[in-house]
């Protein structure tokens, strides 16, 4: 079946760095553009990146730019996200997702979501 | 940037139904998409392009999207359909999806 498994949070400090993983299977991974959302204690979803099929496009939000980054190995079946300077209002649970339609970014939503994996960033 | 209102809560009774709101400015030239998400887990598209329900949605949840409000719409509500509910764009200005603030539904 369709599964996305996210990996790599924890318990980290200011300026700190962590790197998250999402491993995907079930489906043609090289073919669909894929996200990071994350979603702060009690607070509401808040899209961090993407990445297009082919790994070429990459958008991040406003809130992260230029301290993370998204990436994508196709041969791993399984996406990156590099946090570096972290904030502690970067704490968070980190969801990965599919977008819907093959080989476009954005517009079209997310149909496919992992658990999440926690990241705290705390001294 | 570009900005989704939803009103914080609805509450309805079993059977009655629930309308949540996302406002934007001219959303109607956009396509909506809305999420459900229960508590510790994670989101489920449950509408996606204003009106089409995923695969084992309900056909209790409807969407429609005018103007500057997209509605999605749950009829005879049952305890089951208590969740937060987020609507979500695709802001082509800025190539950034924005989510809306989130609705809380609460089933009397």
């Amino acid at each position: 079946q369709v599964q996305l498994v996210e990996s790599g949070g924890g318990v980290v400090q200011p300026g700190g760095s962590l790197r998250l993983s999402c491993a995907a299977s079930g489906f043609t991974f090289s073919s669909y553009s894929m996200h990071w959302v994350r979603q702060a204690p009690g607070k509401g979803l808040e899209w961090v990146a993407a990445v297009s099929y082919d790994g070429i496009n990459k958008y991040h939000g406003d809130s992260v730019k230029g301290r993370f980054t998204i990436s994508r190995d196709s041969s791993k079946n399984t996406l990156y996200l590099q946090m570096n300077s972290l904030r502690p209002e970067d704490t968070a649970m980190y969801y990965c997702a599919k977008e819907r339609i093959r080989a476009v970014t954005g517009t079209y939503g997310m149909d496919v979501w992992g658990q999440g994996t926690t990241v705290t960033v705390s001294s | 940037s570009y900005v989704l209102t939803q009103p914080p809560s609805v509450s309805v009774a079993p059977g009655q139904t629930a309308t949540i709101t996302c406002g934007g400015d001219y959303i109607g030239n956009k396509n909506v998409h809305w999420y459900q998400q229960k508590p510790g887990q994670a989101p489920v598209l449950v509408v996606y392009d204003d009106r089409d329900r995923s695969s084992g949605i309900p056909e209790r949840f409807s969407g429609s999207n005018s103007g500057n409000t997209a509605t999605l719409t749950i009829s005879s509500v049952e305890a089951g359909d208590e969740a937060d509910y987020y609507c979500q764009v695709w802001d082509t200005s800025s190539d950034h999806y924005v989510f809306g603030t989130g609705t809380s539904v609460t089933v009397l």
